[in-house]
């Protein structure tokens, strides 16, 4: 079965400092991945996305990630949190066929300090 | 980039009554549309995948007679809470995929059922 794990609620660092959110996976096949982030009361935003190529993606907001076929992850990064940052995010993995499905992982609460 | 608008943004309704919700993608043609529902600080939980011209394919456990979704053309999808209670008060986010891939979300919406 394919699933998403996030095995952190919550991610805490001081403004400044780099940031790591975790995400690992089970499908099988190959991966199509995302992140998202989620701002109170609003949807979600498309971060970044890994299907092929690079292991190294980057995104918007200056986010990036990287996808690690055999430790099966797909670690959210940042060199340097802002305040701004402060917000829930999900890992995302596309579902097998051709629904289009997402399977999101639980969320992590990032919470960056000033 | 692409976007999916919701309205309305939120709804206080009584017990009893029925509530629409709009989805619509504003610059694409979604092949697909998905509505989730998301508790506070939880995971969004899939209810149904609609298909324009088709009948929506409802997850397990996803009351169809409660949760009416109508995909009445490429660029908009519905959702109708049918005899709304307290219990079903929650924030309902639509999605849309132009190619089955990439999801845009929408801002969601938040019922309240008085």
């Amino acid at each position: 079965a394919q699933s998403v794990a996030q095995p952190e609620d919550q991610v805490n660092v001081a403004e400044g400092n780099p940031l790591t959110v975790k995400c690992t996976y089970s499908v099988s096949g190959n991966p199509y991945l995302f992140w998202y982030v989620q701002y109170p009361n609003r949807g979600l935003q498309f971060l970044l996305k890994y299907i092929t190529g690079d292991n190294l993606v980057k995104g918007s907001y200056g986010f990036e990630a990287e996808f690690n076929k055999s430790q099966t992850s797909f670690h959210l990064k940042k060199p340097s949190a802002l305040v701004s940052d402060s917000a829930l995010y999900f890992c995302a993995v596309k579902a097998w066929g051709n629904t289009g499905k997402l399977i999101f992982g639980q969320g992590t609460t990032l919470q960056v300090k000033p | 980039g692409a976007v999916v608008s919701q309205h309305p943004s939120r709804v206080i309704c009584k017990s009893g009554t029925s509530v629409k919700i709009e989805c619509r993608s504003l610059d694409f043609q979604a092949t697909t549309m998905f509505w989730y529902r998301q508790f506070p600080k939880q995971s969004l939980m899939l209810m149904a995948t609609s298909n324009e011209g088709s009948k929506a394919t409802y997850e397990q456990g996803v009351e169809k007679d409660k949760f009416l979704i109508n995909h009445a053309s490429l660029t908009l999808s519905t959702l109708t809470v049918t005899s709304a209670h307290p219990e079903d008060s929650s924030f309902y986010i639509c999605s849309a995929t132009p190619d089955g891939y990439e999801q845009y979300f929408g801002p969601g919406t938040r019922l309240t059922v008085t």
